[in-house]
């Protein structure tokens, strides 16, 4: 079984705060993903990885970087929470043209 | 760019009947792939269903089917013979190249319930 595991389930950051969310992959996917999901929205892309050390802006890159030094892994920092980045986030990995397979979540309060 | 669009927010079924949920998507690429996701209240996301756009003929899985419509650009989800256990929140998605990158979008979501 493909498992993508975060490293968090739940977190309470300050406003400020550096903040990284880890995500990895066992399955030796090439692609990976982060979102934020919030109610009304759906799921949003905020970065998107494709290689190692290769990196992609999704919709709402604003206020966060990632970092993939390793396959398997892929990190979603925030610089400086604030507390419009409380949310939900999720990873996901995949093949080329295959489906995602998501991890379990992060929900990130600010406070 | 890429983008999803469900329309329904919210959508009620009776038990065994079928349901249709809509989706639309943009795209210039002429290679993409079509997504279904159901995400119930635990938060899991479960993949469904597939579609490649040079696919001739719709994907199925068991009471799952996905009605491509690729000149109307549409994507709808059919489940047949609802269950209780139906009840979630259900999205499309698409996966095509933006750069060198293969980018997966999603779309706003479709709450669905099943009533008894």
């Amino acid at each position: 079984d493909v498992k993508v595991t975060q490293s968090s389930r739940y977190l309470v950051k300050r406003t400020g705060e550096k903040v990284f969310l880890e995500c990895v992959q066992d399955m030796d996917h090439e692609n990976m993903f982060w979102y934020r999901q919030d109610p009304g929205l759906g799921l949003r892309l905020i970065y998107f990885s494709y290689d190692v050390k290769m990196k992609e802006k999704g919709d709402i890159p604003e206020g966060y970087s990632v970092s993939r030094e390793k396959k398997e892994r892929f990190s979603l920092i925030l610089e400086s929470a604030s507390t419009n980045q409380t949310s939900m986030y999720l990873c996901a990995s995949s093949i080329s043209q295959g489906e995602a397979f998501f991890g379990q979540g992060t929900r990130l309060t600010v406070v | 760019a890429q983008k999803i669009t469900q329309t329904q927010p919210g959508m009620f079924v009776q038990e065994k009947e079928a349901v249709t949920l809509d989706c639309t998507y943009d795209t210039s690429d002429q290679s993409y792939g079509l997504f279904w996701y159901k995400q119930p209240s635990s938060g899991e996301m479960i993949f469904l269903i597939y579609q490649g756009s040079y696919d001739e003929q719709n994907a199925t899985e068991g009471r799952y089917s996905l009605n491509f419509q690729k000149a109307r650009k549409s994507a709808n989800l059919v489940i047949s013979a609802s269950q209780l256990g139906d009840s979630a929140m259900y999205f499309c998605a698409m996966s095509s190249y933006s750069g060198s990158a293969r980018q997966l979008t999603f779309g706003s979501g479709t709450q669905l319930t099943v009533l008894p």
